[in-house]
């Protein structure tokens, strides 16, 4: 199975603060990666498919880069509702694999 | 609007059974992929299976394989997924989520929680 390596697995940000998260595939999985936000005691929400297409109805300060092993998701302006847990996902291969998840917190 | 409503969780003792449900509404359900992942206590998220629109595919975690099994009733518009020989590491929130064209997962259940204990 491929391994999903989410970087940092935490931080701490302020409102409107750019954040950067990283995810690693053990092998190359093309564009087949998403993101995904997760509020406490909620159902996940998809951001970002194919690595980059951002997901409708989902605001434009989220984006999604990378192709191969290497991604990243960026928040460009850090909003109260993103504090928040994000989970990467790769869909190149059954099974499909999560990262471990990046816990964003107030600073 | 796509609602996805999962039912039949519970606590069950090791070794145990239950049958999950996931009635779906508001999309052509033969036409999408369909997906279960689970969340452990204060863990993260886990895929467990994946079953394709026609039924025909089924995918499983490592995890799960030869307990777990996936299906589903297209006339009832239901996702299942049996779980047999129960252990105390399937303790989980159970969600079911329906495949954004064989991707992602754009819609999600509000889970429903499984607890094996004795």
């Amino acid at each position: 199975a491929i391994q999903m390596t989410q970087s940092p697995s935490s931080l701490s940000a302020s409102v409107g603060d750019r954040v950067t998260i990283t995810c690693r595939a053990s092998q190359g999985i093309r564009n087949g990666l998403g993101w995904y936000r997760q509020k406490p005691g909620t159902a996940p929400k998809l951001l970002i498919y194919a690595a980059s297409s951002l997901q409708s109805g989902v605001p434009s300060r989220f984006s999604g880069s990378g192709s191969g092993t290497d991604f990243t998701l960026t928040i460009s302006s850090l909003q109260p509702e993103d504090f928040a847990t994000y989970y990467c996902l790769q869909d190149y291969n059954y099974p499909r694999t999560f990262g471990q998840g990046t816990k964003v917190e107030i600073k | 609007e796509v609602q996805l409503l999962e039912s039949g969780g519970g606590l069950v003792q090791p070794g145990g059974s239950l049958r999950l449900s996931c009635a779906a509404s508001g999309f052509t359900f033969t036409s999408y992929a369909m997906t279960w992942v689970r969340q452990a206590p204060g863990k993260g998220l886990e895929w467990v299976s994946g079953i394709s629109g026609g039924g025909g595919s089924t995918y499983y975690a490592a995890s799960v394989k030869g307990r777990f099994t996936i299906s589903r009733d297209n006339s009832k518009n239901t996702l299942y997924l049996q779980m047999n020989s129960l252990r105390a590491e399937d303790t989980a929130v159970y969600y079911c989520a329906k495949d954004l064209r064989e991707q992602q997962f754009d819609y999600w259940g509000q889970g429903t929680l499984v607890t094996v204990s004795s």
